[in-house]
């Protein structure tokens, strides 16, 4: 069974501070992790995307993957009121076509001015 | 990244009609996907949208309710048939080339 679990939040950081989001999924046969920003009304928002184990920066954001313990984690570096959004984890499992996403519930993100 | 387009943005129907969404991109694309998303939920994957055959659905979805065309490389219809209050929801259709993009969503009230 395809499962994508996320900490259910809402998670409340200040502004400045390092937001840590997590994820776990169910295959370890897995290969595709996403990360996606959803602020309220909007369709999601692709942030970053990582394929191997190890870390993948991006700017304010880094990825973190280790397949062994089949979890993902985006933490977001000086933390600004703007990154205040529900951020969902996607992963492709082996069973599904190489491009199908499966969403964890998302995790509520509020930076506090 | 591809452009994607939906219409309609938001409509309000009543229980029992029919309405049916369309998907543009602004390039050719060989997957397209149709997600539903429930209020206050995540995105689950309704179905793939195959060139020139039926639609892949996923376990939950069937043709009937929910069908769907792919006409061509840049274009999908998904109909949302006979509703109900429960399918209200954000319908977002998205391409997938070596990532994934959604468009703007079509957000449904069914009364």
């Amino acid at each position: 069974q395809k499962e994508v679990e996320q900490n259910s939040g809402p998670l409340s950081v200040p502004e400045g501070a390092i937001a840590s989001l997590n994820c776990t999924y169910s295959d370890r046969g897995s290969q595709s992790f996403f990360w996606y920003r959803q602020y309220s009304g909007k369709s999601p928002e692709l942030i970053m995307f990582i394929y191997s184990n190890g870390d993948k920066e991006d700017g304010r954001f880094t990825a973190q993957l280790n397949k062994a313990s089949q979890y993902v984690s985006l933490l977001i570096r000086d933390s600004q009121p703007s990154d205040s959004a529900t951020y969902l984890c996607a992963v492709t499992f082996p069973s599904g076509s190489a491009r199908q996403l499966t969403f964890g519930s998302g995790t509520q993100l509020t930076v506090l001015p | 990244s591809a452009v994607i387009s939906q219409k309609p943005s938001r409509d309000i129907c009543q229980r029992g009609t029919s309405l049916t969404i369309q998907c543009q991109v602004d390039s050719q694309v060989t997957m397209m996907f149709w997600y539903r998303q429930q209020p206050g939920q995540s995105l689950t994957l309704i179905a793939t949208a195959n060139q020139g055959s039926e639609a892949t659905y996923e376990s939950g979805f069937v043709i009937d309710k929910f069908p769907i065309s792919r006409p061509n490389l840049t274009f999908s219809t998904l109909t949302v048939s006979n509703m109900s209050p429960e399918d209200s929801s954000i319908y977002l259709c998205s391409v997938a080339d070596e990532t994934q993009y959604f468009g703007p969503g079509t957000r449904l009230l069914v009364l």
